[in-house]
């Protein structure tokens, strides 16, 4: 099975800062992959799929890039409502595997 | 709009089966798959397997093969995860979910709870 590793585990910034998150495949999904926010209590929220592609009513701050093995998320300016955990999952082979998230936390 | 509501939290003894039911409503029940993924406490999330509701269909991660059976009753529109020879690491909150090309639907989610 393809595991995904992010990284960094926590990323502790402030409102208004930049938050870069990396996803990296243990072998090529293409640009099958896709990104989720998850607040405590909450089920999981599509950000990203496609690698690229914003999900509907997601804001313009967030953004993918990245094909074949190496996946970024970029969150432009991070607001209040932006401090959660986020997932990566590739969408290419089975099992739709998810990497082990990474908490984007309040400096 | 499209809804996907999971039946309630269950307590099981180690050994035990539980099912899981997930009845869709606003959409055609039939045009698209229903995954299921569940997550520990404090952990993260574990793709477990879809289901076809059209063609009954299923495919499973290797970890839960022999003990998870997904099934569909398409007349009320409602999936189905049923797991096995449950134990102490299978306590977790249970999803299922449908794609669509831009987004997702989750249903609330499903909290397994097993205990002696």
């Amino acid at each position: 099975e393809i595991v995904l590793t992010q990284s960094p585990a926590t990323l502790s910034l402030s409102p208004g800062e930049r938050a870069t998150l990396s996803c990296r495949a243990s072998q090529s999904v293409s640009s099958y992959l896709a990104w989720y926010q998850q607040k405590p209590g909450q089920a999981p929220r599509l950000l990203i799929y496609d690698a690229s592609n914003r999900a509907t009513g997601i804001p313009a701050r967030f953004s993918g890039s990245g094909s074949g093995t190496d996946f970024t998320l970029t969150i432009s300016s991070l607001e209040a409502e932006d401090f959660a955990v986020y997932y990566c999952q590739q969408r290419s082979n089975w099992p739709r595997t998810f990497g082990q998230g990474t908490k984007v936390e309040i400096k | 709009q499209v809804q996907l509501v999971q039946s309630g939290a269950e307590v099981k003894k180690p050994g035990a089966s539980v099912k899981v039911s997930c009845k869709a409503s606003g959409y055609t029940f039939t045009s698209s798959d229903i995954n299921w993924v569940r997550q520990a406490t404090g952990q993260g999330l574990e793709w477990m397997g879809w289901i076809n509701p059209n063609s009954g269909d299923t495919g499973y991660a290797q970890k839960f093969q022999g003990r998870v059976t997904m099934t569909r009753d398409t007349s009320i529109s409602t999936a189905y995860m049923d797991l096995s020879s449950l134990r102490s690491e299978d306590t977790a909150v249970y999803y299922c979910l449908r794609h669509t090309v831009t987004a997702d639907y989750w249903g609330q989610g499903t909290l397994v709870t097993v205990s002696s």
